[in-house]
């Protein structure tokens, strides 16, 4: 089966400074991984896909099969980049389930 | 199109009461997906469609919740005799490919 591992429950930055989110995950096939962001008051939305390998609101996130990660960083922390960050796995073919990470709450202090 | 529709955004009932959510897709898109989140979890999967067929079926899915999707359209998700453990948050996602787009979900209240 597979897990999402988000070790921070919170994550607390000064604006300007770099922001790196840690997600982990274990599978034994080849997954797509995403990054999912909840602002306050709104809806998940889709932030990420690994594979598209896109900078999405100075994000970037890279797939590391070796250490089996897929962290989330931005250079330059933003106040509007607060907000509530998921990892999530999709396992490929044969399933159609995402699993979520707990998440990691991120405030950015102006 | 303002994207995947839930209704109604909260609920509360009685404990042992019958519960119904709706969820209205993104027109275009034929996979469906009920997910379950609680206080400080991401979310977790319950259940998908695809067009009409149910294709998979969480172990979270007790046989008290059904969900259906008659005309590949808009989907229901039922609770049958509501427990206190039922409260958490429903969210309806729909996608095409692996991508899935969330609706603003139903909070259900279990007293």
């Amino acid at each position: 089966a597979q897990r999402v591992t988000q070790p921070e429950k919170l994550l607390s930055v000064f604006k300007g400074a770099p922001v790196e989110l840690k997600c982990n995950y274990s599978y034994s096939g080849s997954p797509e991984l995403f990054w999912y962001v909840q602002y306050s008051r709104q809806r998940l939305q889709l932030l990420l896909r690994h594979i598209s390998r896109e900078s999405i609101k100075g994000f970037t996130a890279d797939l590391n099969k070796g250490e089996t990660s897929f962290h989330l960083k931005k250079p330059f922390a933003q106040e509007e980049d607060s907000a509530m960050y998921y990892c999530a796995l999709h396992p490929g073919a044969g399933s159609y389930q995402l699993t979520f990470g707990k998440g990691t709450k991120l405030s950015v202090i102006p | 199109d303002t994207g995947v529709s839930q209704d109604p955004r909260h609920k509360i009932t009685k404990r042992g009461q019958n519960v119904t959510f709706r969820c209205d897709p993104i027109s275009e898109h034929n996979r469906l997906y009920w997910y379950r989140q609680t206080l400080g979890q991401g979310p977790e999967f319950l259940t998908y469609f695809q067009n009409e067929a149910q294709l998979e079926k969480s172990r979270l899915l007790s046989d008290r919740f059904s969900a259906e999707r008659p005309k590949g359209s808009f989907s229901t998700l039922e609770i049958q005799r509501t427990e206190q453990g039922d409260s958490a948050m429903y969210l309806c996602a729909s996608g095409v490919g692996y991508e899935q787009y969330f609706g603003p979900g139903t909070r259900l209240t279990v007293t």
